[in-house]
Formats: structure tokens, sequence, C-alpha cells
């Protein structure tokens, strides 16, 4: 079965405080995507990437960074955590943007 | 920019009956793609469904068919014989005409299946 998987389910950080969340996939996919989900604002794209160490800025890239240096792994970055970044977190994987996308299970962040 | 609006952001349904979940896209493009995901209690998203907008046939997997009229920008999403499994949020989505590769999705649609 194809995969992504995202290394924390539920994240508590302080504000202020530097944030990796971290997302591997394992199907050799060129296209990765942070997306975030909050109730009734349905999924918002961060970053997407199409290429290893290529990146494209979403629709609310504000407040973060990614990171892509392997094909397999795409690390979204909260420089200084603040509340407002509270939020699920989801990362995807695809061969291409009109493609079948594949999720992650999702990191729900917490910033107290 | 692409918009996407799922007007009903709640619907219910009977197990066995019907229901048709509504979404509307507002493009000028006419090469296009649409989806629907489904996002269950165990926060997984998965593709339900998939339509290619050059295609005049609607899509159907099983279940879950589309309704997709391309002049009125509306993609509705039909499952036929609800069952409790089919209990989740509904994302439609649009991706993908002329130099925009960003998917696009809609707000949700959150979908109750009574026994």
């Amino acid at each position: 079965d194809v995969k992504v998987t995202q290394s924390s389910r539920y994240l508590v950080k302080r504000t202020g405080e530097k944030v990796f969340l971290e997302c591997v996939q394992d199907m050799d996919h060129e296209n990765m995507f942070w997306y975030r989900q909050d109730p009734g604002l349905g999924l918002r794209l961060i970053y997407f990437s199409y290429d290893v160490k290529m990146k494209e800025k979403g629709d609310i890239p504000e407040g973060y960074s990614v990171s892509r240096e392997k094909k397999e792994r795409f690390s979204l970055i909260l420089e200084s955590a603040s509340t407002n970044q509270t939020s699920m977190y989801l990362c995807a994987s695809s061969t291409g943007v009109w493609e079948k996308l594949f999720f992650g299970s999702g990191t729900q962040l917490s910033v107290l | 920019a692409q918009t996407v609006t799922q007007s009903q952001p709640e619907m219910s349904v009977q197990e066995a009956e019907t229901v048709t979940l509504s979404c509307t896209y507002d493009t000028s493009e006419s090469d296009y793609y649409l989806f629907w995901y489904k996002q269950p209690p165990s926060r997984q998203m998965i593709l339900v469904i998939r339509q290619e907008a050059y295609k005049q046939q609607n899509a159907t997997e099983n279940r879950f068919s589309v309704n997709f009229q391309k002049a009125a920008k509306s993609f509705s999403l039909k499952i036929s014989d609800s069952q409790l499994g089919d209990a989740a949020m509904y994302f439609c989505a649009y991706c993908c005409g002329g130099s925009n590769y960003k998917l696009t999705f809609g707000k949700g649609t959150l979908l109750t299946v009574n026994p």
C-alpha cells in the first residue's frame, strides 16, 4: 500500500518555538504539498514542491517555510510559532497536481 | 482566483437512501479537473471521484457518481444506498485550469448517516 507518513499525530508547542513537521512518502512522487485545515475554512495550501529543492508558495505561506532535500521527504517549518498557527496540518503527495493526492493522517498542532 | 463553494455545511441521510452534495466553482478555463475527497473521523483523506472537464460523461465509482454541469459550473456528488461508513466530511476540489497548478478546496460538507 502507498503511504504518506507524518511524524506526529499530535503536537503541543509554545509561542516562539521553532517547529518542524515532517512528511515522508514511499511512492517516488515528484509533487508534495502542505495544507492547513481549519473548521469552516476547508483546506488551504501553504507550500508545495514539484521536485527536490524546488518549492512554490501556496495561498497562505506567511509564517512558514519548507525544505525538500530528498524526494521522499518534505518538511514544514514554523520559524516562530504563534497561537494563530494552531491547526491541523496535512501533507500530501502525487505524481501530478491534476492526479489523485495521497494524504497523511495529519498533525494536530497546538501552540500555547 | 478560482473558488470552490460548498453551500451545505452539514447534511444527513438515512442508511440505504440517496443523498446529493452540492459544489459550484468559478473558473474561466475550459480544461480542468474536479475532485471529491472524503475525510472520515480517522482524518485520513481519500479520493472518492475525479472528473476531467473535457469529458462529457459523468464519472462514477460504485455507489458514488457525479452530476457535472460544465456550463453551470456545478459538480454535485450523489451517494446511493448510503452506508454508515459513508459518514465523513466531504470536500470538493478544483485544479489546474490554464497556468494555475494549485488544487483549491471547498470548505466541506459534513455528512451524517442515520441508522
